[in-house]
Parts: C-alpha cells; sequence; structure tokens
C-alpha cells in the first residue's frame, strides 16, 4: 500500500481563485481527517469522516470549506474563494477507528495563496 | 473535554544531551496517548504510542495519570532527532484525537 495519498503536493494560487485538494486514504480504513499546519496554530482538526459521513466539521473555520467524502476511497477539501490567510500545509489522514487509534498522514499540500 | 498542551514552543539542545519533550493532557477518563514526529518535508509518522511501553529510536514515553503527563525523553539526542514533535490524546471511544500544538526540536552538533 502506497499510504495516504494526496494531490496536489504544492499548489500556488491567487486570492479569489477555488482551490480543490484531494486525498486517498489507506485502503480498508474507514476513518478520515483533514488537518490545516501553520507555524503559528500548529495541527488543527478541520473535519473528520467515517465511513464517508462527515461526522465533526467543528473544525472548518469558515464557509468558504468545504469538505466531501462521495465514497471510501476519495475525500476533497475545497476552499472558495481562497485567501492569503489560507496559507497552510493540509494534512489529510486515515485510521482504522474503533480498536486503533493511529493515524496514518499523507504527505500534505502545501498551499500558497498570493 | 479532551486537551493536550506542549508547553514548550522549541527546543534547542546539543548532540549528545538529554533530553525530555513535554506533555500535558487534560481527560476525565482513560486516555490513550500518542508522540507523533514530522522530519524536515516529511508526512507525520507515529513515534510511539503509551500502551506499547516501547523504545523507538531511544525515545520512551511514560504515562504518569496522577501528573497527566507522557513527556517524550531521550539519553543522548542526535542530530537527527531534530524535527517537530507533537504529542496526541486520544479518549474512549472518540475516533477524534487531539493533538498538542508541537515541540519543534533542534539538536546542534
Amino acid at each position: 500500500d502506497a499510504g495516504v495519498i494526496q494531490s496536489p503536493r504544492h499548489e500556488v494560487t491567487e486570492m479569489g481563485q477555488e482551490v480543490t485538494l484531494r486525498c486517498k486514504p489507506i485502503s480498508g480504513h474507514n476513518s478520515l481527517f483533514w488537518y490545516r499546519q501553520t507555524m503559528m496554530r500548529g495541527l488543527e482538526l478541520l473535519i473528520y469522516f467515517n465511513n464517508n459521513v462527515p461526522i465533526d466539521d467543528s473544525g472548518m473555520p469558515e464557509d468558504r470549506f468545504s469538505a466531501k467524502m462521495p465514497n471510501a476511497s476519495f475525500s476533497t477539501l475545497k476552499i472558495q474563494p481562497s485567501e492569503p490567510r489560507d496559507s497552510a500545509v493540509y494534512f489529510c489522514a486515515s485510521s482504522l477507528g474503533s480498536l486503533v487509534h493511529e493515524q496514518f498522514f499523507g504527505p500534505g499540500t502545501r498551499l500558497t495563496v498570493l | 473535554a479532551q486537551r493536550v498542551t506542549q508547553p514548550e514552543k522549541l527546543l534547542s539542545v546539543f548532540k549528545g544531551a538529554p533530553v525530555e519533550l513535554k506533555c500535558n493532557y487534560s481527560y476525565s477518563g482513560s486516555p490513550e496517548l500518542f508522540w507523533y514526529v514530522q522530519y524536515s518535508r516529511q508526512r507525520l509518522q507515529l513515534l510511539l504510542r503509551h500502551i506499547s511501553r516501547e523504545s523507538i529510536k531511544g525515545f520512551t514515553a511514560d504515562l504518569n495519570k496522577g501528573e497527566t503527563s507522557f513527556h517524550l525523553k531521550k539519553p543522548f539526542a542526535q542530530e537527527e532527532d531534530s524535527a517537530m514533535y507533537y504529542c496526541a490524546l486520544s479518549g474512549g471511544g472518540s475516533y477524534i484525537p487531539t493533538f498538542g500544538r508541537g515541540t519543534s526540536l533542534i539538536v546542534h552538533p
């Protein structure tokens, strides 16, 4: 297994543009997490899915952020419109949930909004 | 509510010195605690978990329920230990882990 896959690895865009980040969790994992990492705030949980259903999106900063998980092998995080303060590294992680709480992280997407 | 506190944003030591990265937690039940590490330009990965009681790369961490702490220790730091370290807590039946803000460890030659 290649582990959690994220794309793109780097994204540079201009303020106001729509940004879509993609994630493929580890096959068989039923929990998926989106995190944002910044120097100021560290690692922040944005949203969590269990069995493709959003369970907790209280970490999503604003309505400009939305996330979907149409099936067990794919999730997207969309920012529309993007702003410079959204610049960060966005991580996707998956886990088996239930008995095992270890999370497996993707390589992250480094987003720069100019 | 569960909370994880890493009081140090940055810890700087010289090679060969002992290192201790602090982690305190707040949780009313029986927590499961983890340390994750992120080396430069690499993905975040699990370093160790308290239930395993193992030593990984010379690091150990003991859960102290009385002090609600899970400090990460290594007797002799190496340059390759330089990384970002996150303490995380998972409680009861919750799938949602809580991460601390992270401590950046820099080991100087």
